[in-house]
């Protein structure tokens, strides 16, 4: 089916370890975002990327690598966990940036519980 | 830096109507989105507004006044169905959407 996935859905993991969040879009969208999603924060935005092999820091990159070699995947890395980056993670897509009406298209969210 | 306020909860019945305030001091702006999460799930888009007025969608309305950093959006003729998050999200100058924390909207048979 086309649309944007997110895995693994739900991951466990120690304070120290790398961990890999998968996304991917089917609608060759041009545009690619990662939030994290916590209580009383609202969504905070980690990496965006515009295009294939290009990248930049959101509101909160600190912990983080994107890397984007294929449009259709933006994988987020955290190269070092900690429990600090527990947290519902949420990727999402949209056709265009510097348009007036660029609805953002996300994905069913990682939650990440970091020990 | 991004500064998006409004009310952590709100709870109405069944078939009434709820208006959902949002308060926004950004750096610039270029429009503002209202989302729908469920509990467990993605936010889903309600609604667009970059000129002052009302956009109206169905049993959904938004409002935006630029000069007074303000927005709400009204749920009208609420059903069980309409219990989510709803965020309100401002675009700025450099085109980075930026989330309030979000309203519990509870509706109540």
């Amino acid at each position: 089916d086309a649309g944007i996935t997110q895995s693994p859905r739900y991951k466990i993991t120690e304070t120290g370890r790398q961990v890999t969040l998968m996304c991917h879009q089917t609608w060759s969208h041009s545009y690619m975002f990662w939030y994290r999603q916590d209580l009383g924060h609202g969504l905070r935005l980690i990496y965006y990327s515009a295009a294939a092999d290009i990248t930049d820091k959101g509101e909160v990159p600190d912990g983080y690598v994107v890397s984007r070699s294929k449009t259709e995947n933006f994988p987020l890395t955290l190269e070092s966990a900690t429990r600090s980056q527990t947290s519902v993670y949420f990727c999402a897509s949209s056709e265009s940036w510097r348009v007036s009406y660029n609805e953002q298209f996300f994905g069913p969210g990682t939650r990440l519980t970091v020990l | 830096g991004q500064n998006i306020d409004q009310p952590t909860e709100m709870t109405a019945t069944e078939g009434a109507i709820v208006q959902i305030n949002c308060t926004y001091q950004t750096s610039g702006f270029n429009g503002l989105f209202w989302y729908q999460q469920h509990a467990g799930e993605a936010p889903t888009f309600l609604s667009y507004n970059v000129l002052d007025g009302l956009e109206e969608k169905g049993r959904f309305s938004s409002f935006l006044s630029r000069s007074k950093g303000y927005s709400y959006l009204l749920l009208k003729e609420l059903q069980m169905k309409d219990s989510a998050s709803y965020l309100c999200a401002v675009l700025s100058n450099d085109y980075k959407l930026s989330f309030g924390a979000g309203t519990t909207v509870t509706v109540r048979a």
